[in-house]
C-alpha cells in the first residue's frame, strides 16, 4: 500500500526557511514513471501546486514562488524534501505531498497523497 | 498560463439527486490531462477521474466525467451522504493547475 506522509516544524518565524520532508512507504521512490510534487493549502481556500522532482533530478517549480522553493530527493531513505525560504504569513497552510504520475496516456494526475501538514508562519 | 474555471462555487442538494459540475479551461486543453479530486475537510485531496473519464481505483461507479477542448464534467449520478465535500479539477499543460473548487453540500 502506496502511503506518504510529511514531516516537519509547525510553526515557521517569518523570513526564516520552512522545511518539510515527505517519506513514501510502499514502493521505490526511484521510478521513471513518477513525478513526486508538493501541493498546498492556504486555510479555507483551494490547492496550489508548489513544484515537483523527478527521479533524474528534474525539477518543475511555480513560476511566482521558484526563487524561495527547492525540492530534493533523499533516495537513500526513500524521502523528498521541500525547503521555502523567506516565509510570510501568505506561506500558512496545509503542505501536501504527492505522486504525480507521468507515463502512458492518461497521464498527469496525482494519484496518492499524504494527509497533510499545517505549518504556520508567525513571530 | 491555462486557467480552469469551476462553476458552481456551491451547489446545494438532497441525497439521492444528481449533482452536476462544470470546469471550463480558459483555452483547449487535451482531456488525456484532466482529473477530478475530492476533499473532505480535514482530510487529503482523493483522485475520482483522470483523462477526463476514467475511475480511479476503487472508486463507485456513480461518479463519472466527460467533456473535451473547453468544457468537461463530473457528474454524481446519484448522491449519498458521502459525497457532500469540495471537489477539484486539475489540469496539467507544463505544470498542473487546479480549479477553484466547488462545494457540494446538503441542501
Amino acid at each position: 500500500q502506496m502511503r506518504l506522509l510529511e514531516s516537519g516544524p509547525g510553526l515557521v518565524k517569518p523570513s526564516e526557511t520552512l522545511s518539510l520532508t515527505c517519506t513514501v512507504s510502499g514502493d521505490f521512490i526511484s521510478s521513471d514513471s513518477y513525478y513526486w510534487g508538493w501541493i498546498r493549502q492556504p486555510p479555507g481556500k483551494g490547492l496550489e501546486w508548489i513544484g515537483t522532482i523527478s527521479y533524474s533530478g528534474y525539477t518543475n517549480y511555480k513560476s511566482s514562488l521558484k526563487s524561495r522553493v527547492t525540492i530534493s530527493f533523499d533516495t537513500s531513505k526513500n524521502q523528498f524534501s521541500l525547503k521555502v525560504s523567506s516565509v510570510t504569513a501568505a506561506d500558512t497552510a496545509v503542505y501536501y505531498c504527492a505522486r504525480l504520475v507521468v507515463t502512458g496516456l492518461p497521464t498527469n494526475y496525482f494519484d496518492f497523497w499524504g494527509q497533510g501538514a499545517l505549518v504556520t508562519v508567525s513571530s | 498560463e491555462i486557467v480552469l474555471t469551476q462553476s458552481p462555487g456551491t451547489l446545494s442538494l438532497s441525497p439521492g439527486e444528481r449533482a452536476t459540475l462544470s470546469c471550463r479551461a480558459s483555452q483547449s486543453v487535451s482531456s488525456s490531462y484532466l482529473a477530478w479530486y475530492q476533499q473532505k475537510p480535514g482530510q487529503a485531496p482523493r483522485l475520482l477521474i483522470y483523462g477526463a473519464s476514467y475511475r480511479a481505483t476503487g472508486i463507485p461507479d456513480r461518479f463519472s466525467g466527460s467533456g473535451s477542448g473547453t468544457d468537461f464534467t463530473f457528474t454524481i449520478s446519484r448522491l449519498e451522504p458521502e459525497d457532500f465535500a469540495v471537489y477539484y479539477c486539475q489540469h496539467f499543460v507544463t505544470s498542473p493547475t487546479f480549479g477553484q473548487g466547488t462545494k457540494l453540500e446538503i441542501k
